[in-house]
């Protein structure tokens, strides 16, 4: 099994311009989730999904869009980058009865100048 | 204010030796806090989960200790390997159907050789 995988590894942005982030796991988890880390600051969730075609709002889901087309894929789009926007991103997955234990990927750096 | 405070910061000690990491919360309704051991470069990986009635939680040379009644909780490491190299996050999970976990914001342990 791979896990929870990301793509792309590393990004730099210019200001204004688009991305989208992909997350995949293969261990068929219902619940994904995006998280951002900042230096100083705990990891603080952005969006969230508890199944296919259903995504929530977390705890910093401003400028950010994400779907959720597929089970096991979850994407995280920036319509618009913005410096505030330079962060780690983690994408993570659970079971539906065990939602608190998360697999975590291996993150996405992401500068936005 | 649901928040996770860790201490220290950062540390540094020599191979071989023994470290405590703090963690202190003031989360509520408590469900359970979680250890994640964070490599530089990779996503969080859970160490242990403590509930309201475990004390004490081991997993190898890494022992960590609740107490539910002073909102404290550690993560002790014995005999330090280089590999130990790593942020170590404290996550506590609020109970309910509206659970949400708090990350804390981690602290950086570096051992030399």
């Amino acid at each position: 099994n791979a896990g929870v995988t990301q793509t792309p590894k590393f990004r730099v942005l210019k200001t204004g311009q688009s991305m989208t982030l992909l997350c995949a796991q293969d261990m068929n988890h219902e619940y994904m989730y995006w998280y951002r880390q900042d230096p100083g600051m705990g990891l603080r969730l952005i969006h969230y999904s508890v199944g296919e075609g259903t995504t929530a709002k977390g705890e910093v889901p401003d400028g950010y869009n994400v779907s959720r087309l597929k089970k096991q894929n979850f994407l995280l789009g920036l319509e618009s980058a913005a410096p505030s926007q330079t962060s780690v991103y983690f994408c993570a997955s659970s079971y539906i009865r065990r939602w608190n234990e998360q697999y975590f990927g291996p993150g996405t750096r992401l500068t936005v100048t | 204010k649901n928040q996770v405070e860790q201490s220290p910061q950062s540390l540094i000690i020599l191979e071989g030796k023994n470290c405590t990491l703090q963690c202190n919360y003031t989360v509520s309704p408590f469900s359970n806090l979680r250890w994640y051991k964070q490599d530089t470069g990779r996503g969080p990986v859970s160490l242990t989960i403590m509930t309201f009635s475990e004390n004490t939680k081991s997993n190898g040379r890494y022992t960590a200790t609740l107490d539910a009644d002073t909102k404290q909780s550690s993560l002790h490491i014995t005999a330090s390997q280089l590999s130990d190299s790593a942020s170590y996050i404290c996550v506590v999970t609020i109970s309910g159907n509206t659970g949400k976990l708090i990350f804390g914001q981690g602290t950086t342990l570096q051992v030399k050789p």
